[in-house]
């Protein structure tokens, strides 16, 4: 099976800044289509996960633009531009292209 | 909007089965596959499997094989998770979650949390 790996468990940044979350997969996400079958998710607490990225860069709808997919290949980022404070979260990546699909071990936002 | 309501927490003896649904709504239920999430405390999220309630097809990750059993009640767009021969490694929260094609999945439900006690 693929696996994902996100180093960081733990980020500590404070409101305003930039911050970026890195996912690499065990073998390429890219498909024949031409796409990635990788895409972002956030679970704040008492709230119910949120689909923020898919296809490595495209924002689902009502996302904020301040949150920004990149990456290609098995190198993956999610980057949060001005982070407010309703970013503070656990953030997960998740691949799609092959089952069984399976998820990076998550990257917990924290308040410096 | 898209909703998936799923059941209250359920408490239930190591050796038992539990069933937990997932209701649909504001959608065809019948043109999206429906997969199930495991999350266990304080870890990570695992796929465990997914039908398409149109036909009835499922896929599983191999470690669930044996363990769930999913099915579907079109007539109320409604899922169903059975998680049988429950042991404390089962106690967890289980998300059912909408696929958007092959690409992601774009709505969760609330989860249901399952402890398994004696």
């Amino acid at each position: 099976q693929i696996t994902l790996t996100q180093q960081a468990e733990s980020l500590w940044i404070s409101p305003g800044e930039r911050v970026s979350i890195t996912c690499r997969a065990s073998q390429s996400l890219l498909y024949t289509d031409g796409k990635h079958y990788l895409s972002w998710y956030q679970q704040r607490p008492g709230q119910t996960t949120k689909a923020l990225i898919y296809h490595a860069s495209v924002r689902t709808d009502g996302v904020p633009t301040r949150f920004i997919g990149s990456g290609s290949g098995t190198e993956f980022t999610l980057s949060i531009e001005h982070v407010q404070p309703e970013d503070f979260a656990i953030y997960y990546c998740l691949q799609t292209l092959k089952s069984p699909y399976t998820f990076g071990a998550g990257t917990k936002l924290e308040l410096k | 909007q898209v909703k998936l309501l799923q059941s209250g927490a359920a408490l239930v003896k190591p050796g038992a089965s539990v069933k937990m649904s997932c209701k649909a709504s504001g959608y065809t239920f019948t043109d999206y596959w429906v997969s199930w999430v495991k999350q266990s405390h304080g870890k990570s999220l695992e796929w465990i499997g997914e039908i398409y309630p149109n036909s009835g097809a499922t896929n599983f990750n191999e470690k669930f094989k044996g363990k769930a059993t999913l099915t579907v009640d079109k007539s109320t767009s409604t899922a169903y998770m059975e998680l049988s021969r429950l042991t404390s490694e089962d106690s967890a929260i289980y998300y059912c979650t909408r696929k958007r094609g092959y690409w992601y999945f774009d709505f969760w439900g609330p989860g249901t949390m399952v402890t398994v006690s004696s």
